[in-house]
């Protein structure tokens, strides 16, 4: 069965510095995909970055990139140059062909000045 | 600009009443879920539906049903409301057979049982 961990409830970060979110995920099928989403304060599930199984390059998406280690299972999101804006709730998730979006429990990111 | 709407932003019922969440989407989509978010859990899937009339359980579908009847639309039914389905309910889309499409949310539907 698939399953996405998220291990930090919690980050913490000064502006204009780089944070590291966690992603595990488990699953057997060679064929998935990894998606970011932001949640704000607001409620809306804003999409961020994907990376896709079979990509060999990690993706990026302005300051957010993904750092995929495929052999460890892992899908950390990273974001560059902190703001005060990214301050939200963020979600990974996996799909798998024929199947709905997975998502661990999220990690609420607070940015300070 | 793509839009899924769900009908309520806040919702009020009391135990037992039967409650349909509904939910349309504009960008002819195969793909509907319905997710519940509560604190801690993350979002869980409840129910998604892949063309008209199909449906498949998620990880919680116990206490709710869907129903399909036209492309845009997919409804969250609870039959009888209690007090442990409080919580945020998000409804998705997404096209179907690509695996690199994101998902589509609406804004999400806070609902109290009391």
């Amino acid at each position: 069965a698939q399953k996405i961990t998220q291990t930090q409830p919690g980050m913490f970060v000064q502006e204009k510095e780089a944070v590291t979110l966690d992603c595990t995920y488990d699953t057997s099928d060679p064929s998935y995909g990894l998606f970011w989403y932001k949640q704000p304060s607001s409620g809306e599930m804003i999409f961020l970055i994907y990376q896709g199984s079979y990509d060999q390059q990690n993706a990026t998406e302005g300051r957010y990139s993904l750092n995929f280690q495929k052999a460890r299972k892992s899908a950390n999101l990273v974001i560059s140059a902190s703001q005060l804006g990214d301050s939200a709730m963020y979600f990974c998730a996996m799909r798998q062909a024929g199947t709905a979006l997975i998502f661990g429990k999220g990690t609420t990111l607070s940015v300070s000045s | 600009d793509v839009k899924v709407t769900q009908s309520s932003r806040y919702l009020v019922k009391r135990t037992g009443e039967k409650v349909f969440l509904e939910c349309v989407q504009d960008m002819d989509h195969e793909n509907m879920f319905w997710y519940r978010q509560d604190p801690g859990l993350g979002l869980r899937l409840i129910y998604f539906s892949y063309d008209v009339k199909m449906k498949e359980k998620g990880d919680i579908p116990e206490g709710y049903s869907v129903s399909r009847e036209k492309k845009e639309r997919f409804s969250l039914i609870l039959e009888s409301a209690s007090t442990n389905q409080t919580s945020m309910y998000l409804c998705a889309s997404s096209l179907r057979g690509r695996m690199n499409t994101e998902a589509f949310f609406g804004q999400g539907t806070r609902l109290t049982v009391v």
